[in-house]
């Protein structure tokens, strides 16, 4: 089964702080997606990345950026941390087919910025 | 924006009964359907997909597809409480094929 891991698990930073999500596949998948999660709200893509080098913006940027080192590694940067980011942050992978293929989320971190 | 509406928001069974749950989407072009389940406190899980119109069947699950309405339902024979989740329905981005749009869910509680 595809394995997706995040780190760290649990965050806490203040207002203004700076902040990075890290997430690692090991499946060779091409598709990578940061999604943040809300009660209320869902699931909602932050960003999204293709392959190594690639950046696509999702439906909540703000605030957000990412960076593909690598076809394993797609980091979340919150430079400006802001108390509207705590949240649940998920990342995941899927093969080639992008939207038609199944999704595998690794086990989420949650921020909270004080 | 796309939307995904899903209902009801909460539902309760009791242990051996039928949960169902409904999601509709407003885009005219999405043709495939996912369902996730996120256990509490776990990430969610592909449950089952379907792009056909009909009915597919995996289980104690069953979904069901009507293009024509954008309507997808899942329904659960013989809940067991180790059904008590999230489920969330999912359909492609309208804005290409590569990302998806999540609905907010629906909370299942099976009570023993």
């Amino acid at each position: 089964e595809a394995a997706v891991t995040q780190s760290p698990r649990n965050k806490v930073t203040v207002t203004g702080g700076n902040v990075t999500l890290s997430c690692r596949q090991t499946n060779s998948h091409n598709y990578m997606y940061w999604y943040r999660q809300d009660t209320g709200h869902g699931l909602r893509l932050i960003h999204y990345s293709y392959g190594a080098g690639n950046l696509q913006i999702g439906d909540v940027p703000d605030g957000y950026k990412a960076t593909r080192t690598t076809q394993e590694d797609f980091f979340l940067l919150l430079e400006l941390a802001s108390p509207s980011q705590t949240s649940l942050y998920f990342c995941a992978s899927s093969d080639a087919g992008g939207a038609r293929a199944e999704q595998f989320f690794g086990p989420g971190t949650r921020l909270t910025v004080l | 924006q796309q939307k995904v509406q899903q209902s009801p928001e909460s539902l309760i069974v009791p242990e051996g009964g039928m949960a169902s749950l409904n999601c509709t989407s407003s885009d005219r072009n999405v043709d495939y359907f996912w369902w996730y389940r996120q256990h509490s406190g776990k990430s969610p899980k592909m449950l089952m997909s379907i792009f056909s119109n009909g009915e597919k069947e995996e289980g104690r699950f069953t979904v069901h597809l009507n293009k024509a309405s954008l309507h997808t339902s899942l329904h659960i024979r013989d809940s067991q409480p180790s059904d008590s989740a999230l489920y969330l329905c999912a359909v492609p981005h309208d804005s290409g094929y590569n990302k998806l749009t999540f609905g907010k869910g629906t909370v299942l509680l099976v009570s023993p």
